[in-house]
């Protein structure tokens, strides 16, 4: 069972402001890194999935990169907007394409 | 595309009884279907892997005689709480993945609560 950690478990982001968090998992048995975005009573959206050390992917404003000699994964949120407002989850991917949750990033972006 | 629906979204059943919760993808076959559940404050958990024509695959501490899944078509996985009793009660969520691809498509979920 692979032990995923996301901090800050919530933020407060200013509109306009840029943002980033983390997410950090064992550094091995795993082979690809997903990340979603789950707004309240919504399905959760798939935003990238990484498998190599050093990806980078983008997507309009939100971008996220990954360590796997390490263990890490950031995602950057650039200016941020209302519509922004949701949780960021990430999740590992191990053998038999299995997901293991962290507990997410909770983002409000203020007006 | 990529559209995964659940029904029914929110469900009430009495102690005892049984409740089906369906999983379909709507746009896409779905060789593999995942379930799901997260209990407040807590991580989504995987609880079971289902392949089409084939037995789902069941998480450690997941009782495969309470919880049934069935995925008898590349469309469709049913998901049935047996005898469900109040800690029975959570959020259960389903994806689908096309088995050649890592992509994940989930649903909205469901809320169950068991009174």
């Amino acid at each position: 069972i692979l032990n995923v950690e996301q901090s800050p478990q919530s933020l407060h982001v200013q509109e306009g402001d840029s943002t980033n968090f983390t997410c950090s998992f064992p550094s091995s048995n795993f082979y690809a890194l997903h990340w979603y975005r789950w707004e309240t009573a919504k399905s959760p959206e798939a935003l990238f999935v990484m498998t190599l050390n050093g990806d980078e992917k983008k997507k309009g404003r939100i971008s996220a990169t990954l360590n796997t000699k390490e263990g890490y994964s950031y995602l950057y949120i650039k200016g941020s907007q209302p519509e922004d407002s949701a949780t960021y989850l990430c999740a590992p991917m191990a053998a038999g394409n299995k997901l293991t949750f962290g507990g997410g990033t909770r983002v409000l972006v203020k007006p | 595309g990529a559209v995964v629906s659940q029904h029914p979204s929110r469900v009430i059943c009495k102690s005892g009884t049984s409740v089906k919760i369906e999983c379909r993808s709507l746009d896409f076959q779905a060789t593999t279907m995942f379930w799901y559940r997260q209990f407040p404050k807590q991580s989504l958990m995987l609880m079971a892997t289902s392949n089409e024509g084939s037995k789902a695959t069941y998480e450690q501490g997941v009782e495969k005689d309470k919880f049934l899944i069935n995925h008898a078509s590349l469309t469709l996985s049913t998901l049935t709480v047996t005898s469900a009793h109040p800690e029975d009660s959570s959020f259960y969520i389903c994806s689908a993945s096309a088995g050649d691809r890592y992509e994940q498509y989930f649903g909205p979920g469901t809320r169950l609560t068991v009174t």
